[in-house]
């Protein structure tokens, strides 16, 4: 079956050190990547997405992400966070061209950024 | 104007009774979704309807019904509820088969609580 892992559970972080969250998938075929972020009370907003071409994708506020996909990874990353990068990111996942639009998510990784 | 709006944005109510939840996207997209958030923030999949077709149907128990009447709208109606109901209830909506991308448009969430 397939499955996201993000490894990290609670990242926390002062303001202005780099990020970066790992994410890891199984499924073996052409997937579609994606990085969510849900901050505090909030609902989900898509941060990137990566489909094909270059692997190395720019997301809003900042973020890139990196498919590997000898590693079956989409790390996220950001240089430099601020306090209100403070929410909780998930990864997820989606096959091409299925008949079903199931997107797979990873279980989240919460970050909490000092100021 | 909201895109994907839900309501309730909270319910509580006892065990026992019957509740429903109302999604309405006004994106133009043909497929919507129900998504479940547990305590620890893992979100996973309920339901996905295909103009007003049911096209996944997790497992889930059958206390659970999803109602399409357009394909704007997708309603979640829970009989008996039950404690471990208790979660945040979050309806999306992408494009269909035909042009899906995969990104998944979602309302700001529904917290249940059953008590």
């Amino acid at each position: 079956a397939q499955s996201v892992s993000q490894h990290n559970h609670h990242v926390i972080l002062s303001e202005a050190a780099s990020l970066e969250l790992g994410c890891n998938y199984s499924y073996g075929g052409t997937v579609n990547l994606f990085w969510y972020v849900q901050y505090p009370g909030q609902h989900l907003q898509l941060l990137l997405k990566y489909f094909s071409g270059d692997p190395l994708v720019k997301g809003i506020k900042g973020f890139e992400a990196e498919f590997i996909k000898s590693k079956f990874s989409f790390n996220l990353r950001k240089p430099s966070v601020q306090w209100s990068d403070t929410a909780e990111y998930f990864c997820a996942v989606n096959k091409k061209l299925t008949g079903a639009n199931n997107l797979f998510f990873g279980t989240g990784t919460r970050l909490t950024v000092i100021p | 104007d909201t895109a994907v709006s839900q309501t309730p944005k909270y319910l509580v109510t006892q065990m026992g009774n019957d509740k429903s939840i109302k999604c309405e996207q006004n994106l133009g997209h043909d497929t919507m979704y129900w998504y479940k958030q547990d305590s620890k923030k893992f979100l996973k999949i309920m339901f996905s309807y295909n103009n007003k077709e049911l096209i996944i149907n997790e497992t889930v128990p059958n206390r659970f019904s999803p109602k399409s009447p357009d394909k704007a709208h997708l309603n979640l109606h829970i009989n008996s509820l039950e404690l471990g109901d208790s979660a945040v209830y979050f309806c999306a909506s992408s494009l269909g088969t035909s042009g899906y991308t995969g990104e998944l448009f979602f309302g700001e969430g529904s917290r249940l609580t059953v008590l």
